[in-house]
């Protein structure tokens, strides 16, 4: 069973066009992250949301928001996507912060036109 | 300098053979280590955490060298699924003296060949 869903697996969206990603997880775990994967890079950690204390990182640009409404899910909003956003987001959970493992998603692969 | 360096290969090996790679990390107060494993395509999945005494889990041994900082993981016998991006993972201490997240490396990539 999937523990970590994200949705859709693909999207398009235009410049400038806002967007939305879901993840949705059935761990019941306290901490969700977004990262943000361009080829050949190494995930990079945009947010997470400790319980519902959000919680970003420095160098997360401003165009790039979050909600979490539950436990289960968390959205990514991207307000005004540019072409240097395309890239694969990643959604992980794990248990506590810090805590060694984190389980991903498939991850939603973003194309801008 | 980077927090967490790999090289990026590609390493290519033939099926069966024996390959090491390496990982070093520049922040002395790192607290855990581990490796994902990422498929083309795929999310990262943990493969296996790093213990200062080393530790192996079937044809996968992992050891890391706190004084020299740097991680290593080594495959033995190695299958044509092994092929895949291998993610070198330090957990930091902040400023503030709290645990951070984690930290990736870019990977290595290996491919097994027939």
């Amino acid at each position: 069973d999937a523990m970590v869903i994200q949705n859709p697996r693909y999207q398009v969206t235009q410049f400038g066009k806002p967007v939305t990603l879901s993840c949705s997880q059935t761990l019941n775990h306290n901490v969700m992250y977004w990262y943000q994967q361009k080829s050949s890079q190494a995930p990079k950690l945009l947010f997470h949301y400790y319980d519902k204390d959000f919680n970003n990182e420095a160098d997360t640009p401003d165009n790039f928001q979050s909600r979490r409404p539950n436990t289960s899910f968390c959205f990514l909003d991207i307000r005004s996507p540019g072409l240097g956003d395309a890239a694969m987001y990643l959604c992980a959970t794990s248990r506590e912060w810090g805590a060694p493992e984190q389980y991903f998603g498939p991850g939603t692969r973003l194309t801008v036109t | 300098r980077k927090e967490v360096e790999q090289d990026p290969g590609p390493f290519n090996v033939p099926e069966g053979a024996t390959v090491a790679f390496n990982c070093t990390y520049s922040n002395s107060a790192s607290q855990s280590f581990f490796w994902y494993r990422q498929d083309c395509r795929k999310e990262p999945k943990l493969l296996m955490s790093v213990y200062s005494s080393g530790n192996e889990d079937g044809r996968f041994t992992a050891q890391l060298n706190r004084a020299s900082q740097y991680i290593s993981l080594l495959i033995r016998d190695s299958k044509l699924s092994d092929s895949a991006t291998y993610l070198c993972v330090v957990t930091q201490i902040h400023s503030g003296g709290g645990a951070d997240g984690l930290t990736f490396g870019k990977g290595t990539h290996l491919i097994i060949q027939p």
